[in-house]
C-alpha cells in the first residue's frame, strides 16, 4: 500500500466530456474509500467515499465505482469543467479502526478549453 | 466552519535549526494526523494521535522527528535539527472518531510549505 510518486500519471480531458480516473489499491482487507482533490497549493480536499459493502456511489457530478475482485477504484466525473483541474488520489482505509489511511500516487487531470 | 487549521503556510528555514509546525483539528475531532507530501513518495503518514494519545509513529523518519497533541485542539510537529531533505508540504488532517469499523473521513488542512537550505 505504499505510494511511489516517481511520476504523476496525467489525464487530459476536453472540457464537458467525461473524466474517468482509477486507481488500484493494495489491501484486500481495506473496506473504506476515499477519493481526494487537489488543487495546487492547497490540501486534499473530499470528494466521496465508498464502503466495501458497496460497488457504486454517487454523488454530484461524481460517481465512484468499486471492484474489490481486482481491487480497483475509479472516479468518474460527468461534464468536466476548467475548475476539475488537479490531481485525484484515492485513499484506502487500512486497519479495522478506520483511521489509518493509504494514499495512491495520484493522476493529474488537465481539462483542455 | 472552520477546518484544520495550520501555521506557518511557509517556512524557509537553514540546515541545523529547529522548525515547529503547528496544527488546530476541527473542533470535536478525535484523531488527528501528520502527513508529509513529496514528489518522489506522495503522501505519507507520519503520525497519528487518538484522543490526543499518539497511535501509531511508525511513519516518522528520524529522531529529528517528534510529535505532541497537548490538547484536544492543538498539535505541533518538530524537526530538530532540520535537513535539506525534508523540504516537503506537512499536512496536518483530523477526523471525528465515529464507531469503529464505519469508516472515517479525513479532512486536511492547508499544509506548511517547508524548504530547508
Amino acid at each position: 500500500g505504499e505510494s511511489v510518486g516517481l511520476h504523476l500519471p496525467t489525464l487530459s480531458v476536453q472540457e464537458g466530456d467525461n473524466s474517468i480516473i482509477n486507481c488500484a489499491y493494495s489491501n484486500s482487507a481495506s473496506d473504506y474509500f476515499i477519493w481526494y482533490k487537489q488543487e495546487s497549493g492547497k490540501g486534499p480536499q473530499f470528494i466521496i467515499d465508498i464502503r466495501s459493502n458497496m460497488d457504486k456511489r454517487q454523488g454530484q457530478r461524481v460517481t465512484v465505482l468499486l471492484n474489490k475482485t481486482v481491487k480497483h477504484l475509479s472516479l468518474q466525473i460527468a461534464a468536466t469543467q476548467p475548475g476539475d483541474s488537479a490531481v485525484y488520489f484515492c485513499a484506502e482505509n487500512a486497519d479495522n479502526y478506520g483511521q489509518n489511511f493509504v494514499f495512491g500516487p495520484g493522476t493529474r487531470l488537465s481539462v483542455l478549453p | 466552519d472552520a477546518g484544520v487549521i495550520q501555521s506557518p503556510r511557509h517556512e524557509v528555514t537553514e540546515m541545523g535549526q529547529e522548525v515547529t509546525l503547528r496544527c488546530k483539528p476541527i473542533s470535536g475531532h478525535n484523531s488527528l494526523f501528520w502527513y508529509r507530501q513529496t514528489m518522489m513518495r506522495g503522501l505519507e503518514l507520519l503520525i497519528y494521535f487518538n484522543n490526543n494519545v499518539p497511535i501509531d509513529d511508525s511513519g516518522m523518519p528520524e529522531d529529528r522527528f517528534s510529535a505532541k497533541m497537548p490538547n484536544a485542539s492543538f498539535s505541533t510537529l518538530k524537526i530538530q535539527p532540520s535537513e535539506p531533505r525534508d523540504s516537503a508540504v506537512y499536512f496536518c488532517a483530523s477526523s471525528p472518531n465515529r464507531d469503529i469499523g464505519s469508516g472515517n473521513t479525513i479532512y486536511f488542512g492547508e499544509g506548511s510549505w517547508l524548504t530547508v537550505v
